[in-house]
């Protein structure tokens, strides 16, 4: 079974400064889909970035990006210039390849951001 | 742009009482899911509907829990007999089509049991 691992419980930058999250995971499938979302107080759950398996190329969403390293099975979320909106619970999440297609949740970063 | 809705918003239940939470996808999409969030851990799966059957439950999914897709919009999920451990948020997810890799959740539906 795929697992999906934060190391990382709760992170702070300040205002404008960059950050890093990191996600690790484990799986046996060669293809597959990677997410990030936040989650921010009102406990909706949105979608930041997503990362395709097969794709080399890193993705990237305005200020968000990710480093993907899939023989490392690691898959970090960057956020440049941080705002006091990004302010959020975050989760790493796997799509498995099996028929459904559900998703696999990491336990999230807590990320607090300083004025 | 379409957004996947859940009603109601806040449910305050009884122990033993069914509960039935009710969502609606985007109007076009054709795969459904159910995940739970208990207050403070990760998000998890607890089924998925498509063409008008399950294809996968989580073994949390037993046979207190149901889902159903009563007409063209609608999709619910039931709770026949709440625990006190049911108390969570209940996200419903929806993707157009299976090579579609995005799941759209929804606001959740906060769950009470007393």
């Amino acid at each position: 079974a795929q697992t999906v691992t934060q190391s990382q419980p709760e992170m702070s930058v300040q205002e404008a400064e960059t950050v890093t999250l990191s996600c690790t995971y484990d799986t046996s499938e060669s293809d597959y889909y990677l997410f990030w979302y936040k989650q921010p107080p009102s406990r909706q759950m949105i979608l930041v970035i997503r990362q395709e398996a097969y794709k080399q190329q890193n993705a990237t969403e305005n200020r968000f990006s990710v480093n993907f390293q899939k023989a490392a099975k690691s898959f970090s979320l960057k956020i440049s210039d941080s705002q006091l909106g990004d302010a959020a619970m975050y989760f790493c999440a796997y799509r498995t390849d099996e028929y459904g297609n559900k998703l696999v949740f990491g336990a999230g970063t807590i990320l607090r951001v300083k004025s | 742009e379409p957004e996947v809705t859940q009603t109601p918003s806040h449910q305050v239940t009884q122990m033993g009482q069914e509960v039935i939470l009710r969502c609606v996808p985007i109007s076009n999409h054709l795969y459904f899911y159910w995940y739970r969030q208990i207050l403070g851990q990760k998000v998890e799966f607890l089924v998925s509907f498509y063409n008008n059957e399950i294809s996968e439950k989580s073994e949390i999914f037993d046979d207190q829990f149901s889902v159903e897709r009563p007409d063209g919009s609608n999709f619910t999920l039931k709770i026949r007999s709440t625990k006190l451990e049911d108390s969570a948020m209940y996200f419903c997810a929806s993707k157009l089509a299976e090579n579609q890799e995005t799941q759209y959740f929804g606001p959740g539906t906060r769950l009470l049991v007393l």
